[in-house]
């Protein structure tokens, strides 16, 4: 079993729609999780991470976390064309120090 | 968060040489990493450079292969070495700020014909 697992996608929606991006993990001792955007060609920026059970909302963004079911998820909101990406939920495993896991990644495509 | 310059952007090798990439930060971190992404995969941890010490490998990866050095706060390089085209990935280097804020150098495409 992955420690975190994505969907591949890729996900469509249409501009405007909510775009909902899951993650689950394999460490229930997990204490932080990061979500990551990587457009083609480019490094992963990070776009918000959380700690806590519940909604962390950033602007069009919005992570999720449910640490009794160990997912997390990524909402956005009105979906643009350059959301177009590649989505990667990382985690910070109990016992890893301070290194990331990194999920395979959910490609995000939002259609004019 | 930090500021990173990763070099090179990219290169093309020929099998049996090596290529060492630099990393350098505009501030003194303690945690750095180097990670691999293979073509149309996600990130996978090589290893964990320590400032004064011996890098710390994942499994899988070895200092022979990927010898790693931090001289200090601010800098580290990791060598590929005696390359084969499998080894042709992006090669990315990050830095960690306690529980939150990993930030990600601009990577090293990498090919080896």
């Amino acid at each position: 079993q992955k420690e975190v697992e994505q969907n591949s996608g890729p996900l469509s929606v249409p501009e405007g729609a909510i775009a909902s991006l899951n993650c689950t993990y394999s460490d229930r001792g997990s204490q932080s999780f990061f979500w990551y955007r990587q457009y083609s060609g480019k490094s992963p920026e990070l776009i918000m991470f959380i700690y806590s059970n519940g909604d962390k909302e950033d602007g069009r963004f919005t992570a999720q976390l449910n640490k009794a079911s160990q997912y997390v998820s990524l909402l956005i909101r009105d979906s643009q064309p350059s959301d177009s990406a590649t989505y990667l939920c990382a985690v910070k495993p109990n016992n890893a120090g301070n290194m990331l896991t990194f999920g395979g990644g959910t490609r995000l495509m939002v259609k004019p | 968060s930090a500021v990173i310059s990763q070099k090179p952007s990219r290169d093309i090798c020929q099998r049996g040489t090596s290529l060492t990439i630099q990393c350098q930060v505009d501030s003194q971190v303690t945690m750095m990493f180097w990670y691999r992404q293979q073509p149309g995969q996600s990130l996978t941890l090589i290893a964990t450079a320590n400032q004064g010490s011996e890098a710390t490998y994942e499994s899988g990866f070895v200092i022979d292969k990927f010898p790693i050095s931090r001289p200090n706060l601010t800098f580290s390089t990791l060598t590929v070495s005696n390359m084969s085209p499998e080894d042709s990935s992006i090669y990315l280097c990050s830095v960690g700020w306690g529980s939150a804020g990993y930030t990600f150098g601009s990577g090293t495409r990498l090919t080896v014909v």
